[in-house]
């Protein structure tokens, strides 16, 4: 069974600040998943990567995956109140399958 | 831009009723999924759909049934709704984008069994 971790858990920080929040597995996906949710909404998706070494950025948002493909990271720089949200990763394998991971539940105070 | 819609964000509906939850998506993806998600049990794939009238059985499926008659609907059935089903519900597609595969969601029904 293929698992995915996500750490931290929970996240409150200042507005300004920066963070890093990363997904790990013991497993190697052919792709990676980042998604953000709002409470009483559906995920979206924000980034797929698919390359070991890979780096996405999307505006302050920077995405890495693993070289070995079986962990990414995501780090924020100079969070914002609208950053506020539960990050989700998903784990694919050359199929229509998604792994999830728990997730991390970010607060940012204004 | 994908869109994928649920019929009702919010249902309320009684012990033993026979729910139907319904999804479509208007980008012709071949793959369609039904979770749940619960506070500290995260997301969790109740059944998913390759293709019309094909249904896999995903992690949780008993007391789930659903139907996919049409490429673009993807109905999730409670037979005799229970309270401990009682949850969020989304409901996405996939397509394969390169070499990864891209999964998007509606908005979700958060459903009441009283």
């Amino acid at each position: 069974t293929q698992l995915l971790e996500q750490s931290p858990q929970f996240l409150s920080i200042q507005e300004g600040e920066n963070l890093t929040v990363y997904c790990n597995s013991s497993s190697v996906f052919s792709s990676l998943q980042w998604y953000r949710q709002e409470p009483g909404e559906g995920p979206v998706l924000l980034v797929t990567v698919v390359t070991g070494g890979e780096v996405k950025k999307l505006k302050r948002l920077t995405f890495q995956f693993g070289d070995a493909r079986k962990d990414s990271s995501l780090h924020i720089t100079a969070a914002q109140p609208g950053d506020t949200g539960l990050y989700l990763c998903a784990g694919s394998n050359y199929g229509q399958n998604f792994v999830f991971g728990p997730g991390t539940r970010l607060s940012v105070l204004p | 831009d994908v869109k994928v819609t649920q019929s009702s964000r919010y249902l309320v509906k009684r012990t033993g009723e026979k729910v139907f939850l319904e999804c479509v998506q208007d980008m012709d993806h071949e793959n369609m999924f039904w979770y749940r998600q619960d506070p500290g049990l995260g997301l969790r794939l109740i059944y998913f759909s390759y293709d019309v009238k094909m249904k896999e059985k995903g992690d949780i499926p008993e007391g789930y049934s659903v139907s996919r008659e049409k490429k673009e609907r993807f109905s999730l059935i409670l037979e005799s709704a229970s309270t401990n089903q009682t949850s969020m519900y989304l409901c996405a597609s996939s397509y394969r984008k390169g070499r990864g595969y891209e999964q998007y969601f509606g908005p979700g029904t958060r459903l009441t069994v009283t």
